[in-house]
């Protein structure tokens, strides 16, 4: 059955360093999203791609944050400058079609900001 | 703002027991409805999901749930629960209304069952 695959599953960093998070989504897939879940918190929507352009993004997904599908299979999650407040996991999702569709979830990148 | 409300923090509940976790949200316009679940160690997965027809919709592994709108709430039922049930239950909500489908998630309900 196919899935949604993330790498890494946990990642360190300090402050202020820029990290990608990376997703690969189920090919025939036309939707991806990125959720984030701070410790403790709700699973928040971060952002939605589709056709190569963002579609909604929250509050949270400030110019910080950007994402970016490089080659047709992956899709990523740019955090130029890391803040402690930004480590949750990160979760990466994607839906053949919109809102009426299943998201299929990744099983997340758990990061860590020193 | 749509929002989710998951009012059980944490249910504790023997083998074979009735489950019912509650599931509020809020928002006016036309909505669709999700059951998520995330056993330990891995990632979230669809129990099941409500878009229109029958409010009472199936899942998997013997799971149901009822849309009730006059009450903006999608419960969640399994009349005899299993301890391989065990897991987190997300309720999550998205709407048609130009939106990419984009989930907004509530709290989540911790399930253990005691064998």
């Amino acid at each position: 059955e196919p899935e949604v695959t993330q790498t890494p599953s946990h990642q360190v960093t300090q402050m202020g360093q820029e990290v990608i998070l990376r997703c690969v989504p189920i090919s025939n897939h036309l939707y991806f999203y990125w959720y984030r879940q701070i410790l403790g918190q709700k699973v928040e929507f971060l952002v939605s791609f589709y056709n190569n352009e963002i579609s909604e993004k929250s509050e949270i997904f400030d110019d910080q944050f950007s994402v970016e599908r490089p080659d047709g299979s992956n899709f990523t999650l740019k955090i130029r400058s890391t803040k402690l407040e930004d480590s949750a996991m990160y979760f990466c999702a994607s839906s053949r079609q919109g809102p009426v569709n299943e998201q299929f979830f990744g099983p997340g990148t758990r990061l860590t900001v020193l | 703002a749509q929002s989710v409300s998951q009012h059980n923090h944490h249910v504790i509940l023997s083998e074979a027991a009735s489950l019912e976790l509650g599931c509020n949200y809020s928002y006016g316009g036309t909505v669709n409805l999700f059951w998520y679940v995330q056993y330990p160690g891995q990632h979230l997965q669809l129990l099941l999901k409500y878009f229109s027809g029958d409010p009472l919709v199936k899942g998997i592994k013997g799971f149901e749930a009822e849309f009730i709108k006059s009450k903006f709430s999608f419960n969640l039922r399994k009349p005899s629960v299993q301890w391989s049930d065990t897991a987190e239950y997300f309720c999550a909500v998205n709407s048609d209304g130009g939106s990419q489908g984009n989930l907004i998630f509530g709290k989540g309900t911790k399930l253990s069952v005691k064998p």
